[in-house]
């Protein structure tokens, strides 16, 4: 079975400094592992995925991840911030031996400061 | 046009009033999801569906029933609704073909308020 901890509901970031959203996971098998975005009064979406090719994996709108396995981590990162990034962040897993459902972490709200 | 399409986007309704929430997809998906979000609480699964003949309850299931009427057609439905059904609900489709991962695809939304 799979599990996935996001490290802080709620993270502020002055605008044009680094984004770290923290995702923590564990699975007994290999697993993929997803970030979504959700924007104000909007879906979810898909801004970046691993699924065992390269260990750093880019994103849509300036993000990536990367996959470290000794640490079961996918934190999610960006360079710079922007007010548009204000939104809500979840990390997932899937495997196999939970047949690919998707588990979610609790989210993260990102909040940009000016 | 979206490939997963929500009807109502917005619903208020009052207490013990049954209530359906729709679901159609053009993925050509075989898995649909029924979620429900809430404020802090990250997604919770009310239901899903492998195939139109599959249906399978969530972690809260309670109080809500569905109809997976066709490959591309699933509903929700709120028996009785009641005010603690307040919610953002969202449905999902997966294609677990070839090299599938479990991606889920999102419509954008049902917001529901119960009175």
């Amino acid at each position: 079975a799979q599990s996935v901890t996001q490290l802080g509901s709620h993270v502020s970031v002055s605008e044009g400094a680094l984004v770290l959203l923290r995702c923590n996971y564990s699975s007994s098998v290999p697993p993929y592992l997803f970030w979504y975005v959700q924007y104000p009064n909007q879906g979810l979406q898909l801004l970046l995925k691993y699924t065992s090719a390269a260990t750093l994996v880019k994103g849509i709108n300036g993000f990536e991840a990367e996959f470290k396995k000794s640490e079961t981590s996918f934190h999610l990162t960006k360079p710079s911030a922007h007010m548009s990034d204000a939104a809500e962040y979840f990390c997932a897993v899937s495997a196999m031996d939970s047949n690919y459902q998707l588990i979610w972490g609790a989210g993260t709200k990102l909040i940009i400061k000016p | 046009d979206a490939d997963v399409t929500q009807t109502p986007r917005n619903r208020i309704t009052k207490t013990g009033k049954r209530i359906m929430l729709e679901c159609s997809q053009t993925k050509g998906h075989d898995r649909m999801y029924w979620y429900r979000q809430d404020p802090g609480l990250g997604l919770r699964l009310i239901y899903y569906s492998f195939d139109v003949k599959d249906i399978n309850k969530g972690e809260i299931s309670d109080g809500y029933s569905v109809s997976r009427q066709a490959q591309a057609k699933f509903s929700l439905s709120l028996e009785s609704a009641i005010p603690n059904q307040t919610a953002l609900y969202f449905c999902a489709t997966s294609d677990l073909g070839q090299g599938g991962t479990g991606e889920l695809f999102f419509g954008e939304g049902s917001r529901l308020t119960v009175l």
